[in-house]
């Protein structure tokens, strides 16, 4: 299985400040054939289920404001928020679907400082 | 607009069969190139996948929980159904169900049911 870390564990940040969350993949989730990486963003609230912000690392989901956006390539990505907003305050959650099983990073838990 | 709704029993006895259903609305699980998913969350824990199935039923599973799981689907209800036997305490989660958009790959969810909590306990 590919196994996806997530750092760090928690942070917090001032409202309007920007977020920064780290995910790397135990072997990469590029496709050369389509250079494609195979790496989703969700985010998940307490009493909700997940909600996919992010996917092929940088496409964003209709409906997403644009102060998320992913980046990254091969084994290395990041999930930016780049102004923080009081209801951006939940866990997320890196996922690899380059090869079955799919799997999740531990997630990180976003709060305001 | 898609929705997924879970259901089933809250409390299994240890060595039991778990049995969760999924019912979709706004939709077809007919239509498309859709796989449609479970996925369960032990609580303070991370997200796991069980195993996916399609209208026709082809399934994958997780090699994890490959020999005590089966999936199934009725169109005629637009459901579609997990089955995880001879359940421990370490199944105890949050079991969600989700729709399936990748193609050609495997596990990409846009809308999920709100989950349900399965607490395997005598």
């Amino acid at each position: 299985d590919i196994v996806m870390t997530q750092s760090p564990d928690s942070l917090a940040v001032s409202q309007g400040e920007r977020a920064a969350i780290n995910c790397k993949s135990s072997q990469s989730v590029l496709d050369s054939s389509n250079t494609k990486n195979y790496l989703a963003w969700y985010q998940h609230k307490p009493g909700q289920p997940p909600k996919l912000l992010i996917y092929w690392a940088f496409a964003r989901e209709p409906g997403v404001p644009d102060r998320f956006s992913g980046s990254g390539s091969g084994t290395d990505f990041t999930l930016t928020i780049s102004s923080l907003q009081a209801e951006d305050v939940a866990v997320y959650y890196c996922q690899q679907y380059h090869s079955t099983p799919p799997t999740f990073g531990g997630g990180t838990k976003v709060e305001i400082k | 607009q898609v929705q997924l709704q879970e259901s089933g029993p809250g409390l299994v006895k240890p060595s039991q069969t778990l049995s969760l259903s999924c019912t979709v609305s706004g939709g077809s699980i007919s239509s498309g190139t859709y796989y449609w998913s479970w996925i369960r969350q032990p609580a303070g824990k991370g997200l796991e996948w069980i195993g996916r199935i399609d209208s026709t039923e082809n399934t994958n599973y997780n090699p994890s929980l490959k020999s005590r799981v089966t999936m199934s689907v009725d169109t005629s209800k637009n459901q579609f159904s997990l089955k995880l036997n001879s359940v421990t305490a370490a199944d105890t989660a949050f079991y969600y169900c989700a729709r399936d958009i990748s193609h050609g790959s495997y596990g990409l969810f846009d809308y999920w049911g709100q989950g349900t909590l399965a607490i395997v306990s005598s």
